[in-house]
């Protein structure tokens, strides 16, 4: 079963904006993952970030972690068509949980 | 190569017929992942390499599923019998550690049953 729950479920913008997509877990972690997957192919490792961590960045990824309300979250600023995909947050214990994803629709 | 390949991209099968998933993971990478992605769904874990040591099976739906790395390189999943209920994608991820570490997936095989 998935541990992660990904909110909103679907996300659609115009380019330049920003973009926040929460993630909610349920048990204790090592860390926690943010992938992303376009249409037909596999998922693409963006960021991860430590539980003893509780902000990350990455180009235009910024990545926050909240382990006392057991959530993240992963803001993209100023979005681009080409960002245009799923994103899913995976929680690290023994193996990775992957939630259900954020679809993001980039709009030219 | 330089990514995770896997083999075919595309199967379909009918109910009650035996397939076979390949999955080259990039070379050196001593961790390997089996996933099962349904439409709309994120990745659920199936199995887990160390090398050739299979750590972890505890995702595999059913004793028809079958998974075996014997030389720590190549993977092969193999499903029996299959059923209507086992179309989905299939991912093969591998990793250069441990599992918490981050993955390097392949495209997947999209496996319909009809």
């Amino acid at each position: 079963s998935q541990q992660g729950e990904e909110d909103p479920q679907a996300l659609s913008i115009q380019e330049g904006e920003n973009a926040t997509m929460n993630c909610s877990y349920k048990t204790s972690i090592n860390n926690l993952q943010w992938y992303r997957q376009n249409s037909g192919r596999g998922l693409v490792h963006l960021i991860l970030i430590r539980s003893n961590e509780r902000e990350k960045h990455s180009g235009r990824l910024r990545v926050t972690l909240d382990t006392s309300k057991k959530s993240s979250s992963l803001l993209i600023t100023a979005s681009r068509a080409a960002d245009t995909a799923s994103y899913f947050c995976a929680t690290a214990s023994s193996t990775l949980t992957f939630g259900k994803g954020t679809m993001l629709l980039v709009s030219p | 190569g330089a990514g995770v390949s896997q083999s075919p991209r595309y199967k379909v099968a009918k109910r009650g017929q035996d397939v076979a998933l390949r999955c080259d993971p990039i070379s050196g990478h001593v961790s390997l992942f089996w996933y099962q992605q349904a439409l709309g769904q994120g990745p659920e874990f199936l199995t887990y390499f160390q090398n050739e040591a299979q750590l972890d099976k505890s995702g595999l739906p059913s004793d028809r599923f079958f998974a075996e790395r014997p030389e720590g390189s190549v993977s092969t999943l193999k499903i029996q019998r299959t059923q209507q209920e086992d179309s989905a994608v299939y991912l093969c991820a591998s990793g250069s550690s441990n599992s918490n570490q981050p993955q390097h997936f392949g495209d997947g095989t999209r496996l319909s049953i009809l």
